[in-house]
């Protein structure tokens, strides 16, 4: 069956433009995490998802960062006046339940570079 | 706080012999652990967990991995290793008693298998 999808696959953005990368989960999956991979660094969480409520935001590094998963399916992770330091491959996961023991499905992710 | 420790970021092998990555952890409960794969220009590949029972966990590709809660590690083993096991590993935690949601990884072990 079809796994995590996440579009772009690559994004090149000048300093200071906003970006959104986009994320399919598994369809019928009820959690969905978004993770940051730095260069030579594993995955960070940044936030979580629960159907469509956003239920923990702690890993989002500033206020630039902003998450949504407005019908409880696809999720949107928007970056805003990106910086240098922004870029990374970001990596969305999902999860079939909300149960703890569940495992988490990767997409490919999205590399970002920012100019 | 978790965390989670790869003190090894290469690990090369001989193909056909047996090969151990580890893993050591540090949570304040008991932990949930995971191994993923992450082959270049993808997303991580789910191999195996632990989350109750029997120490020894059996997962995908003949990958195995044993938890030990007296040494807090987690490594994970192949008796015969394949020139197509060579990528990058992670460990992963949950620490159940948090409630958090998300997984905490290491920093990779690159794995490289020589014909």
């Amino acid at each position: 069956g079809a796994g995590v999808s996440q579009s772009p696959r690559y994004k090149v953005a000048k300093r200071g433009q906003d970006v959104a990368l986009r994320c399919d989960p598994i369809s019928g999956h009820v959690s969905l995490f978004w993770y940051q991979q730095a260069l030579g660094q594993g995955p960070e969480f940044l936030t979580y998802f629960q159907n469509e409520a956003q239920l923990d935001k702690s890993g989002l590094p500033s206020d630039r960062f902003f998450a949504e998963r407005p019908e409880g399916s696809v999720s949107t992770l928007k970056i805003q006046r990106t910086q240098q330091e922004d870029s990374a491959v970001y990596l969305c996961a999902s999860r079939p339940t909300s149960g703890h023991t569940d495992t988490q499905y990767f997409g490919p992710g999205t590399r970002l570079t920012v100019l | 706080a978790q965390s989670v420790a790869q003190p090894e970021d290469q690990v090369n092998v001989a193909e056909g012999n047996p090969l151990t990555v580890k893993c050591t952890y540090s949570v304040s409960g008991n932990p949930y652990l995971f191994w993923y794969v992450q082959y270049p220009n993808r997303g991580l590949q789910f191999l195996l967990k632990y989350i109750t029972g029997d120490n020894l966990v059996k997962g995908s590709y003949g990958f195995e991995a044993e938890f030990n809660k007296s040494q807090t590690s987690f490594h994970l083993k192949k008796p015969s290793a394949l020139v197509s096991d060579s990528a990058l590993y992670f460990c992963a935690v949950r620490d159940i008693r948090t409630g958090a949601n998300n997984l905490f990884f290491g920093t990779g072990t690159r794995l490289t298998v020589i014909p």
